[in-house]
């Protein structure tokens, strides 16, 4: 059973503050890996993607992948009260399909 | 650019009917996902069309099928409805067969469907 995970929160972060959202997988055949938000009662919105070890920096949002300890990581600087939402890592295996963790909410408080 | 669409918005059905959920993909995509979202859940993939051809399907019964159609929108039909039905089903667009691309399967996701099954 291949499987994604991510604690289900709330993490709660002041404004201003970096919020640091954490995902495992178990297959370590996975070769792509996203990070969604998605708004109560919206659908997910792909707001990072990574592919290979190391960093990758998009404004505010920073992806993290470490493949030999199977995790990968979303940090975001600078946190304001609209990035509160869940935020879902999925990973893919091939191209036909993603595989979600449950997700992480985020608050961030004024 | 056209975002992917999905159609009704809401839908409200009994138990042992049967639906059909639509979706457009983005403008330039050809391949289609298919995922359904419980409450409290991360979605779950049900199948994927690439060029009007089934590419994988998940965990789900016969009676959820699909199509595709030449202008790559597709349809999810849902026979035998059950309470445990009851979800948010999101089709998600891509553009696949490119291999060796890092972001041919970056997915974008529609609006969704609320599908409560009474």
């Amino acid at each position: 059973q291949k499987e994604v995970e991510q604690n289900s929160g709330p993490l709660s972060v002041p404004e201003g503050a970096i919020a640091s959202l954490n995902c495992t997988y178990s297959d370590r055949g996975s070769q792509s890996f996203f990070w969604y938000r998605q708004y109560s009662g919206k659908s997910p919105e792909l707001i990072m993607s990574i592919y290979s070890n190391g960093d990758k920096e998009d404004g505010r949002f920073t992806a993290q992948l470490n493949k030999a300890s199977q995790y990968v990581s979303l940090l975001i600087r600078d946190s304001q009260p609209s990035d509160s939402a869940t935020y879902l890592c999925a990973v893919s295996y091939n191209t036909d399909k993603l595989i979600f963790g449950t997700g992480t909410r985020l608050q961030v408080f004024p | 650019e056209t975002g992917v669409t999905q159609s009704p918005t809401h839908l409200i059905k009994t138990r042992g009917q049967q639906v059909t959920l639509r979706c457009s993909s983005q403008s330039g995509h050809n391949t289609v996902s298919w995922y359904q979202q419980a409450l409290g859940q991360g979605p779950q993939f049900i199948f994927q069309y690439y060029r009007e051809e089934e590419n994988g399907r998940g965990n789900f019964p016969p009676r959820f099928s699909g199509l595709q159609f030449p202008n790559y929108s597709s349809e999810l039909n849902v026979n035998a409805l059950e309470l445990d039905d009851s979800a948010l089903y999101l089709c998600a667009s891509s553009l696949g067969g490119l291999v060796g691309m890092s972001s041919y399967n970056e997915q974008f996701f529609g609006p969704g469907t609320r599908l409560t099954v009474l």
